[in-house]
């Protein structure tokens, strides 16, 4: 049984530039949430999307949006950016009808640098 | 909202020390509480959780306990090895948001040396 796949691995863009960034979540599991890591601090929820909508976001600009397919895989896009946006992006999946103390399962991540 | 504050690192320990990383947190009512790990390179694991006060959490040797009196949620193991190397992360839910947009705090970052 797959767990959550992330793609690329790696990746460098400059400033400006868009970028998308790919995940398709564990099996069973119908939910997606993503998350921002910059270097040497903790994950920060960007949004979460089930049903092929957006459901709760956090506190990111617009410039960050994102697509879930009816396969339950999902697509992070980033316009316009910044160096700040340098950081390590997690997938994470869950099953929604799972009970609410249920874990969420991470992807390894893609490390996006910005030049 | 609901918040965590984590001990900050680096924490540098000899093989079969023992390991404390505190975490206290900030909730409204009793979320779940999770402890994550993070390998070199790699994406979060999760460790272990506790779902309810006076739950204790445990998972390859590592212990949490629920303590809703101190509201803390600290991490330990008897005999660190190395291979426990690794960033550790506590975390909780968002309050009114499940457990679907977790809040993480800093990370603690363990080295354990031969």
């Amino acid at each position: 049984d797959a767990g959550v796949t992330q793609s690329p691995t790696h990746l460098i863009k400059t400033r400006g530039q868009q970028v998308t960034l790919r995940c398709s979540p564990k099996s069973g599991h119908d939910t997606v949430s993503w998350y921002q890591q910059a270097l040497g601090q903790g994950p920060q929820f960007i949004f979460q999307y089930y049903e092929e909508e957006e459901r709760q976001r956090g506190n990111f600009p617009d410039r960050f949006s994102g697509h879930q397919f009816p396969n339950y895989s999902s697509e992070l896009n980033v316009n316009a950016l910044l160096l700040g946006d340098s950081a390590l992006y997690l997938c994470a999946s869950r099953a929604l009808t799972a009970n609410p103390t249920d874990t969420q399962y991470f992807g390894p991540g893609t490390r996006l640098t910005v030049l | 909202g609901n918040s965590v504050t984590q001990m900050e690192g680096p924490v540098t320990l000899s093989e079969e020390a023992f390991l404390t990383i505190n975490c206290t947190y900030t909730a409204t009512g009793y979320p779940s509480l999770f402890w994550y790990v993070q390998y070199p390179g790699e994406g979060l694991q999760l460790l272990l959780k506790a779902t309810k006060a006076d739950d204790k959490g445990s998972n390859k040797g590592f212990e949490a306990t629920y303590r809703k009196e101190t509201t803390s949620f600290h991490l330990e193991k008897g005999s660190v090895q190395v291979s426990d190397s690794a960033v550790y992360f506590c975390a909780l839910p968002n309050s009114g948001a499940g457990s679907y947009q977790l809040t993480f705090g800093k990370g603690t970052k363990l080295s354990v040396i031969p």
